[in-house]
Parts: structure tokens; C-alpha cells; sequence
């Protein structure tokens, strides 16, 4: 398997610009999360999906930011208008999900965003 | 609710010399703990994980960790350290048993191993 993928590694925008990450989890996975990781907030979670469902949203820093699954070998992450504050590593992850909880987490290699 | 605390923020160790990392955690439920290592400018890999069996949990490149439920920890170690182990290391909390959590795992703020030659 290839792992999840994410795309792509690296974006570089202009502040007020729309800005699409990607991801495609491992087949067969049932759980899919996004996480944001600066320097300052170390890893957080931002939303996370069950069976392309959004199940916990509460980490969305506010309303520029939007997720959608519309099946279950994508995602996306979508900040619109971006901010210099939002540059940061973005992760997505995949897992399992059969047992809850004691399922491991499989990361992708992350997009490092830099916002302008 | 559940919150993992990682005791150090930097390690800093000499090759060959023995790793612990600490980690202390925090559940309502029955805990899943994870460790994962992130290598520079990498994601993350799980290196071994708790889920109720064997309280001491053997990982991949020699790392362990010991869950003790009385003390609440669950500490990550290795025998003798490798040049190749400098990375940040995250231990992770997940509730079992938890409907409303399931699947949302707690990550804590990371400890960052230096191995110096």
C-alpha cells in the first residue's frame, strides 16, 4: 500500500488567496483526521471523519477553514481567504477505526503551508 | 475527558547511553497509549502502542514502554541510544469504551530527543 497521500508537499500563497489541500487516506480505512502542526500550538486536531461523516469539528480554528469527504478515498482541506497565520505543517492521517480508539494512526508526509 | 502530559520538552543523551522519555496521562476510560517518533521534515510513525494486553509493550527499533496504571504513566525507554533516534517522539491518549471520544486520540506536546556523538 502506498500509504496516505497529500497533496501537495509544499504551497506557498499570498495572503486572501484560496488554498486546497489534499488527501487520500489508506483504502479500507473508516477514520480520517487532519491535524495542524506549528512550532508555537504543537500538533493539533482540527476535524476528524467516520465513513466520510464529520464526526468532531471542534478544532477548526474558525470559519475559514472547511472540510469535506466526498468519499471515502478523499479529502479535503480548504482555507478561505488564508492569513499568514495559518502557515503550518498540515497532516492528514487514516486509521482502521474497527476497535475505536486502540487503532493506529497512519500519517501522511504532511504539506508545509507558507502563507505570505 | 483524558489529556497526556509529557514531562520533558528536550532529552538530550549520548550514543550508546540508555533513553527514557516520560510520559504521564489522564482518562475516564480504559486508556489506548500510543508512542509515535516524527523524524525532520517527516510525518508520523507509530512506534508501539498499549490496548490493554501486555503492560509492557515492545516497539520497533528497540523501544519499549511500561504502562502502570497506579502511577499513571506510560514511559517510553531504550537500552542504548543511536544517532539515528534524534527525532520528537509523542505519546498519545485514546479512551476505549468512550462513544462520544471514539476514535479522537489526545496527542501530548512532544519531547525532543538529541543524540550526541
Amino acid at each position: 500500500d502506498a500509504g496516505v497521500i497529500q497533496s501537495p508537499r509544499h504551497e506557498v500563497t499570498e495572503m486572501g488567496q484560496e488554498v486546497t489541500l489534499r488527501c487520500k487516506p489508506i483504502s479500507g480505512h473508516d477514520y480520517l483526521f487532519w491535524y495542524r502542526q506549528t512550532m508555537m500550538r504543537g500538533l493539533e486536531l482540527l476535524i476528524y471523519f467516520n465513513n466520510n461523516v464529520p464526526i468532531d469539528d471542534s478544532g477548526m480554528p474558525e470559519d475559514r477553514f472547511s472540510a469535506k469527504m466526498p468519499n471515502a478515498s478523499f479529502s479535503t482541506l480548504k482555507i478561505q481567504p488564508s492569513e499568514p497565520r495559518d502557515s503550518a505543517v498540515y497532516f492528514c492521517a487514516s486509521s482502521l477505526g474497527r476497535k475505536f480508539s486502540t487503532d493506529t494512526q497512519y500519517f501522511g508526509p504532511g504539506t508545509r503551508l507558507t502563507v505570505l | 475527558a483524558q489529556s497526556v502530559t509529557q514531562l520533558d520538552s528536550h532529552v538530550s543523551v549520548s550514543e550508546g547511553t540508555p533513553v527514557l522519555l516520560r510520559c504521564n496521562y489522564s482518562s475516564s476510560y480504559s486508556p489506548s497509549l500510543f508512542w509515535y517518533v516524527q523524524h525532520p521534515n517527516k510525518g508520523l510513525q507509530l512506534l508501539l502502542k498499549y490496548t490493554s494486553a501486555a503492560t509492557l509493550v515492545k516497539g520497533i527499533n528497540g523501544f519499549e514502554a511500561e504502562f502502570k496504571k497506579s502511577e499513571t504513566s506510560f514511559h517510553l525507554t531504550k537500552p542504548s541510544a543511536h544517532m539515528s533516534d534524534a527525532a520528537e517522539y509523542f505519546c498519545v491518549v485514546s479512551d476505549r469504551g468512550s462513544h462520544t471520544n471514539a476514535g479522537k486520540s489526545t496527542f501530548g506536546d512532544g519531547t525532543t530527543l538529541t543524540v550526541k556523538p
